[in-house]
């Protein structure tokens, strides 16, 4: 079992290039997220989504576009990147089933993206 | 809106003694919350949730809803416990059920 994969785990960019952030979640996890995780302003959310073809903005959508073709799936991609995207990018799944959901989120080991 | 709020940035304590670690949320329905940890550099591990009120590593911690407070405790603190701690909290209603809040984290010290 193997939870929530991400790849990369490590990046660097130059900017204005673009890129794609891979997840994968093998537990058929309605729910999945992406977060990016800064010092000193903990996790923000960027997109998520509800299911299948279902997705929506988070806190700080802009620059990111995601898409949710399967439930297994949900890219994060990164059109042009900037300076300020350095961060380090998680990626997170939960269940909808009441048991599973008191649980919380599973989160995958992270992406460090660097743009330079 | 829901929100989370952790005071301490930072917090450094001796081996052996008491740790707590201070989370408020404010949310205007009844939250599902959550504390994670995050060891150096690796990912963020589910440590307590509220509903199951068990203790995790030595660590417990209570849902106040009068001071909408949901701090961590352990009463003797090992060097092992130096992580990053994130208190998170999950709505239960409407588009609010599948949003995981975060605080933005207390880095916990654990001196020899």
């Amino acid at each position: 079992n193997a939870g929530v994969t991400q790849t990369p785990k490590f990046q660097v960019l130059k900017t204005g290039q673009s890129m794609t952030l891979q997840c994968a979640q093998d537990m058929n996890h309605e729910y999945m997220s992406w977060y990016r995780q800064d010092p000193g302003m903990g996790l923000r959310l960027i997109h998520y989504s509800v299911g299948a073809g279902i997705t929506d903005q988070g806190e700080v959508p802009n620059g990111y576009n995601v898409s949710r073709s399967t439930t297994e799936d949900f890219p994060l991609r990164l059109l042009s990147a900037a300076p300020s995207q350095t961060s380090v990018y998680f990626c997170a799944s939960r269940t909808t089933a009441a048991a599973g959901a008191a649980g919380g989120y599973t989160f995958g080991s992270g992406t460090r993206l660097t743009v330079v | 809106a829901q929100r989370v709020t952790q005071p301490e940035k930072l917090l450094s304590v001796f081996k052996g003694a008491p740790v707590e670690l201070k989370c408020n949320y404010s949310y205007s329905g009844s939250p599902e919350l959550f504390w994670y940890v995050q060891y150096s550099r690796q990912r963020l591990q589910l440590l307590l949730r509220h509903i199951s009120r068990e203790s995790i590593k030595g660590f417990t911690a209570d849902l106040n809803k009068g001071e909408t407070s949901f701090h961590l405790k352990k009463p003797f603190a090992q060097e092992e416990d130096s992580a990053m701690y994130y208190c998170a909290l999950l709505g239960n209603s409407g588009g609010s059920n599948y949003k995981l809040t975060f605080g933005k984290g207390t880095l916990l010290t654990v001196n020899p």
